[in-house]
């Protein structure tokens, strides 16, 4: 089956640790994207890459970081500087080239709690 | 800023009948425009794309684009339950960049 995954679905992490959250696609997408999503509010764009050993910041980036070794995979670190990391990540991924660009597929998320 | 915004709700519409969803963008510019479908605790589902003026349809969904009035809307016919959900309306500028940016969403509600 084609698709993203995300791991873990839920993750528990206290105050001042990192954690990595997994985003892996077999669909053979050249993009790929993180964002973020609180209660009653859209999403949000952290981090994006359209291309392997690139990425570019999104509307808040600050407190993350991304890498792009490979073309299925693009993995996000909540380090301890991100004030606020509880929320509900959401990778996603795109063909490259428009309009199947701005055709974006989610995962099926990750929710994390910081406590 | 570009911005989206959409009326968050929640819309209660009865069995079968007609939903009507709405949209709108603040930058002129924006080319192509899409609907999402997010169920509870669950990740956003594209359901519809839209790239020119005018109506677009498929299966029960109808999407609407204005461009001169910059908005953009989603009707559903013959309303089911399973389709209540919040639905998200996103928007690219088009060019090289190929980020989204994404209203808060309208909470759909359909009665039986």
């Amino acid at each position: 089956d084609g698709g993203i995954t995300q791991s873990p679905k839920y993750l528990f992490r206290k105050e001042g640790q990192n954690v990595t959250l997994s985003c892996e696609q077999n669909l053979n997408h050249d993009a790929m994207y993180w964002y973020r999503q609180d209660p009653g509010q859209g999403l949000r764009l952290i981090y994006y890459s359209q291309i392997v050993n690139d990425f570019q910041k999104g509307d808040i980036a600050e407190g993350y970081s991304v890498s792009r070794e490979k073309k299925e995979s693009f993995p996000l670190t909540v380090t301890s500087a991100q004030k606020n990391p509880t929320a509900f990540y959401l990778c996603a991924s795109s063909f490259e080239g428009p309009p199947s660009a701005y055709e974006q597929y989610f995962g099926p998320g990750t929710r994390l709690t910081v406590t | 800023q570009k911005e989206v915004e959409q009326n968050s709700g929640p819309l209660s519409v009865p069995e079968g009948a007609i939903a009507s969803l709405n949209c709108t963008y603040s930058d002129r510019g924006s080319q192509s425009f899409f609907w999402y479908r997010q169920y509870s605790g669950k990740s956003p589902e594209l359901i519809m794309f839209i790239y020119s003026n005018g109506d677009k349809e498929d299966g029960r969904f109808t999407a609407q684009l204005n461009k001169a009035s910059q908005y953009v809307s989603l009707l559903i016919r013959d309303s089911q339950p399973s389709d209540s959900a919040t639905y998200l309306c996103a928007v690219n500028s088009g060019g090289s960049n190929y980020k989204l940016t994404f209203g808060k969403g309208t909470l759909l509600t359909v009665n039986p």
